[in-house]
């Protein structure tokens, strides 16, 4: 049973330019879960795909879109990147029709802004 | 919206001892609560989670006890071990979408 994987391990990149990261959700799960966590720092929810549509989101600029793919899997893009930008960036998955809110996480993807 | 409190940022024990996490969270709603595990450099790993219809539950040398009247909850570890050091963040959500707001995280660390 594969868990959650996410793509790339690491990126580097400079101010301003843009970045697509990937996730592929646990096998049986259709929800899917972005949050950056800042070192030091616990994970801040950026937003959450379900059926292919933006669920829900949390207190992050419009810089910060995504997509959901028919087979569940899911992309983070940040546009005009910052330095700010620079932090672990985790992917978790969820079954939205089970009785459970558990959510399992990714690898994550660590950005750095230079 | 929904803010976490957790206590302490670093845990500093003997192996064998325990260890005791707490955090408090503001929404009533809230009834979903998770403790991960993340070891430096590796994913945030679910140890253990309750629902505010239990007052606590167990799983080995875990255990996590819940207050809604309070509104905390607490993380305990006994027997520590060497392993057993990480960051552990606990979390509160509302069932159903499973939005978690995460404490800030606390650094346990077992001295052999």
């Amino acid at each position: 049973d594969a868990g959650v994987t996410q793509s790339p391990t690491h990126l580097i990149k400079t101010r301003g330019q843009q970045v697509t990261l990937r996730c592929s959700p646990k096998s049986g799960h259709d929800t899917v879960s972005w949050y950056q966590q800042a070192l030091g720092q616990g994970p801040q929810f950026i937003f959450q795909y379900y059926e292919e549509e933006e669920r829900q989101r949390g207190n992050f600029p419009d810089r910060f879109s995504g997509h959901q793919f028919p087979n569940y899997s899911s992309e983070l893009n940040v546009n005009a990147l910052l330095l700010g930008d620079s932090a672990l960036y985790l992917c978790a998955s969820s079954f939205a029709s089970g009785d459970t809110d558990t959510q399992y996480f990714g690898p994550g993807t660590r950005l750095t802004v230079l | 919206g929904e803010n976490v409190e957790q206590h302490p940022s670093t845990l500093s024990v003997q192996e064998g001892d325990s260890a005791v996490i707490k955090c408090t969270y503001s929404d009533s709603a809230s009834n979903y609560f998770p403790w991960y595990k993340q070891e430096l450099g590796k994913r945030p790993q679910l140890i253990i989670d309750i629902r505010s219809n239990v007052g606590e539950k167990k799983d080995q040398r875990i255990a996590v006890t819940l207050n809604k009247t309070a509104k905390h909850f607490s993380l305990h570890i006994t027997e520590t071990q060497p392993e057993d050091s990480a960051v552990y963040f606990c979390a509160a959500s509302k069932g159903g979408s499973y939005i978690p707001t995460f404490g800030r995280g606390t650094s346990l660390i077992v001295h052999p």
